[in-house]
């Protein structure tokens, strides 16, 4: 059974640092993974997808990896913004499309 | 910029009673799935769908549960008598074959 692990489980830095986030999930027989970010309340935002073929995706000041040997994938957030401040999910599919997904590491950017 | 969009974005309802969460998916999408996320924990799946047939479904997706595609551009999750263990948030989404999953806002459905 896939089970995705996401550490921290909160994290909070001041506005403007670099952060990685990790993702590592135990069956690396995946097809693609999706980042998402969770605001309070809210829905799921899709930020990167990675096909099973790429080992990374990059959208503005967004890079997320890919590692399936090793189980793990990352999310660098670059020059950090209060904005940024939400709940990070990550989720792997494998099979008929099913997500499954982290628990989510909260971040906090302070001003 | 497409959106899924999903109602009733709040529901109450009584435990035992039936309840329909609505969705309209993004319209040149033909996956369609719902997760829930019971509060504090993980988003999990419920169900996925594909040229009219289920393609997959979790445990949590018994025989209370039904899907469907009444026309062209709905897609509904009925829970048939509620639990007060149904109470969560319920999200839509819908993609394109292989690609990236795009989700709703949720509708929170409380039961009592």
């Amino acid at each position: 059974k896939q089970e995705v692990t996401q550490i921290p489980a909160a994290l909070s830095v001041p506005e403007g640092e670099n952060l990685v986030l990790n993702c590592s999930f135990t069956d690396s027989a995946i097809y693609n993974l999706q980042w998402f970010r969770q605001d309070p309340g809210k829905g799921l935002t899709s930020l990167l997808l990675i096909q099973s073929s790429q080992r990374e995706q990059t959208s503005g000041r967004l890079n997320a990896s890919l590692d399936k040997s090793s189980g793990r994938s990352t999310l660098y957030i670059a020059a950090s913004q209060p904005g940024d401040s939400a709940t990070y999910l990550c989720a792997v599919i494998r099979g008929a499309q099913k997500l499954v997904f982290g628990q989510g590491t909260r971040l906090t950017i302070n001003p | 910029e497409p959106e899924v969009t999903q109602t009733p974005s709040h529901q109450v309802t009584q435990m035992g009673q039936e309840v329909i969460l609505r969705c309209v998916p993004i319209s040149n999408h033909l996956y369609f799935y719902w997760y829930r996320q019971i509060l504090g924990q993980k988003v999990e799946f419920l169900v996925s769908f594909y040229n009219n047939e289920i393609s997959e479904k979790s445990e949590i997706f018994d025989d209370q549960f039904s899907v469907e595609r009444p026309d062209g551009s709905n897609f509904t999750l009925k829970i048939r008598s509620t639990k007060l263990e149904d109470s969560a948030m319920y999200f839509c989404a819908s993609s394109e074959q292989g690609m990236a999953q795009h989700f709703g806002d949720g509708t929170r459905l409380s039961i009592l």
